[in-house]
């Protein structure tokens, strides 16, 4: 069965970078996007972008352009998502999440940002 | 970017009853060459990540009761839950996959009168 797993919780300190990754298995991981979705505490679902895990491009919202780099290796089915510049308000679960309808999602990596 | 409104916040149902969500897009999300809404709805359990519930607007999801249906086309959409059930407490969240970036609606919570 299609299954996202993705990598523990983060502590970070504002200004730092976080880089997530995101395991994908159970079929051709070059079939479909992978999504980045993120949700702060008791707020809204808030897409990040998107990589294409053929040809590595991606896309990105503009609220996160020049902070947000998307990337995925192909060899061992791995999509990454790293942030720079981390500030409080980044504090949020992370999810990946397989096609542009978000069929299969990872199980979250809760990143915590704080001095 | 495309802005998604959900109605109602929240909803309190009675058990065997239904619910009903509204979603609306600032614009079309019906891509005319294929006649595809581009609009999916999620249910979120306390602690969960997101679950898929519906794409293209009416297409359930393999594995989803036929409880859940989906409705609408061009600007305004509805989830419906029929006969709801305990385990369908929830937040519900309709997004468009149009255009970039993707948009959600703000979240409908679901709970049990």
């Amino acid at each position: 069965q299609v299954q996202l797993v993705q990598s523990g919780a983060e502590v970070k300190a504002p200004g730092a970078s976080v880089k997530v990754s995101c395991k994908a298995s159970g079929y051709r991981f070059t079939d479909f996007f992978i999504h980045w979705i993120r949700q702060a505490p008791g707020q809204r679902l808030e897409w990040m972008g998107r990589v294409n895990t053929e040809d590595g491009g991606s896309q990105v919202a503009p609220k996160f352009q020049g902070r947000v780099t998307l990337t995925k290796d192909t060899s061992i089915s791995t999509a990454y998502l790293q942030i720079s510049r981390l500030r409080s308000d980044d504090t949020a679960v992370y999810y990946c999440a397989k096609r542009d309808f978000q069929q299969n999602w990872g199980q979250g990596t809760l990143v915590f940002v704080s001095s | 970017d495309i802005v998604m409104t959900q109605s109602p916040d929240s909803l309190a149902v009675s058990l065997g009853e239904r619910a009903t969500i509204n979603c609306k897009s600032s614009q079309t999300i019906l891509f005319t060459s294929n006649n595809k809404n581009y609009l999916a709805w999620y249910q979120q359990k306390a602690g969960q990540p997101p679950k898929l519930l519906i794409y293209w607007a009416s297409t359930r999801e393999s594995g989803i009761p036929d409880r859940f249906s989906g409705s609408g086309s061009g600007t305004d959409f509805t989830l419906t839950i029929t006969n709801l059930q305990a385990e369908d407490v929830a937040v519900y969240y309709c997004q468009q996959y149009y255009s970039i970036p993707l948009t959600f609606g703000g979240g409908t919570k679901v709970e049990i009168k």
